[in-house]
């Protein structure tokens, strides 16, 4: 199975940048997702990392490397929509995705 | 409609009910899932269903019984259960049920609570 590690909650100013890191144990890899949640509403997909490096879309940048079993999501220029959770979750040798706990950031003004 | 929507997104029940939570999707995808989502903690998979077909039953007990007709379709029937059952109950879908990217495409849930 795998241990997903993140914190448990982060806090930041608007205009800044938070970045939430996500460690893992897994048997095998395959992959590893960032989803965002709003409190009562879906997750939505954010990023799929499954190479090491940095994948950038637009504010949301996430990092991946498989030797140390980490990865982070860098949210820039933080606006208060940002305010929800955030999953890490990880792909296994047998495709099974496991989830983190989740991050709760909270911008404020 | 589009994506994946669920029905009821709010079920009170007594532990002696038997109810039933309703998934569709409108993507066109082959793999659908029930997850129980409670607070602080991680996502739990609870079933996957691949073209139909149960692929994962992640230790459920059997007071939670999936039901999936065809690709489109997943039902959740819930009969006695107990007040530790109460979380939200997230569906989702995806292209299939494994290889490549596989995102996962999330309902909005249906919050339980069992009284």
């Amino acid at each position: 199975g795998q241990n997903i590690d993140q914190p448990t909650e982060m806090t930041a100013t608007e205009g800044a940048i938070v970045q939430i890191n996500c460690t893992y144990q897994t048997s095998g890899f395959n992959g590893l997702f960032w989803y965002q949640q709003h409190a009562g509403e879906a997750p939505t997909f954010l990023s799929y990392n499954v190479l090491d490096g940095l994948e950038e879309k637009g504010r949301f940048s996430s990092f991946l490397s498989r030797s140390k079993g980490y990865s982070y999501l860098l949210l820039k220029e933080l606006q208060m929509k940002d305010s929800a959770s955030y999953l890490c979750a990880v792909r296994d040798q047998d495709y099974k995705l496991s989830f983190g706990a989740g991050t709760t950031v909270t911008v404020r003004a | 409609e589009t994506g994946v929507t669920q029905t009821p997104r709010h079920l009170v029940m007594g532990m002696t009910n038997k109810k039933s939570l309703k998934c569709e999707q409108h993507l066109g995808h082959n793999a659908m899932y029930w997850y129980k989502q409670s607070a602080k903690k991680p996502l739990e998979l609870m079933f996957v269903y691949n073209f139909k077909e149960q692929t994962e039953n992640n230790s459920v007990p059997s007071r939670f019984s999936p039901e999936c007709p065809n690709s489109s379709h997943l039902f959740l029937h819930l009969h006695t259960l107990q007040p530790e059952d109460s979380a939200l109950y997230l569906c989702a879908s995806s292209q299939d049920g494994s290889s490549g990217a596989n995102v996962l495409t999330f309902g909005a849930g249906s919050r339980l609570t069992v009284l």
